[in-house]
């Protein structure tokens, strides 16, 4: 079975931009999370999706990131516009609906905000 | 809300010394579920051990922790660590019947010979 795929895994933007991350989950898990990871602030949670239903999302991070599930299947996590204090690496991860159960990450991607 | 702490953000150590590290939680769910996270150098966090057994030690690839709710804690050990376990360790917990993980501030490992 295929892991989380991300795409890009490296994406430069131009601040003001608009970038759009994409995320293919494992097959057959219904919660998806989408995290941001720097070093000084370690994994945040930017959105947590049940069976495609939005369940969080994390407040800091709802005035310029919105993240969507249009089918089980598939992901994106829209920037807009983009900050230099955006640059981070983006982590999608997927799992059974049940708590116990292991998280499965993406590769990432490393996004540089200029 | 949940919380985790790790008191200790880096750790320094010789191989063949053991190693532990802190992680205890808050959380208002009676049976919550504890994590281990290992994140190597540019790659993915992957599940190194869990638990929701109160008091039963739990093991993998060397590594062992115990879920103890009276302390709320749920340290990581290894009685000897190597050069490959330097990483970055994440303890993490999920309560009630949502899967949303809330983790810790990470412990950055760095084993040296």
């Amino acid at each position: 079975d295929a892991g989380v795929t991300q795409t890009p895994r490296h994406e430069v933007a131009e601040k003001g931009q608009t970038i759009i991350l994409k995320c293919e989950p494992v097959s057959g898990h219904n919660d998806l999370f989408w995290y941001r990871q720097t070093k000084i602030q370690g994994l945040e949670l930017l959105s947590y999706f049940r069976s495609k239903s939005l369940m969080e999302d994390g407040g800091a991070f709802k005035d310029r990131f919105k993240a969507e599930m249009l089918n089980s299947s598939f992901s994106t996590l829209k920037i807009q516009p983009t900050e230099p204090k955006d640059s981070a690496v983006y982590l999608c991860a997927s799992s059974l609906d049940r708590g116990n159960t292991e998280v499965f990450f993406g590769k990432g991607t490393r996004l540089t905000v200029v | 809300g949940d919380s985790v702490t790790q008191t200790e953000g880096l750790v320094t150590l010789t191989e063949g010394l053991p190693v532990m590290l802190n992680c205890t939680y808050q959380t208002i769910y009676s049976n919550p579920f504890l994590f281990w996270y290992v994140q190597h150098l540019n790659e993915s966090p992957r599940l190194l051990l869990k638990s929701f057994t109160d008091n039963k030690r739990t093991e993998h690839q060397g590594f062992h922790a115990t879920l103890h709710k009276s302390s709320s804690s749920f340290h990581l050990q290894k009685s000897s660590a190597q050069l490959s376990d330097s990483a970055l360790y994440y303890c993490a917990l999920t309560g009630g019947l949502s899967g949303k993980l809330t983790f810790g501030e990470g412990t950055q490992v760095t084993v040296i010979s």
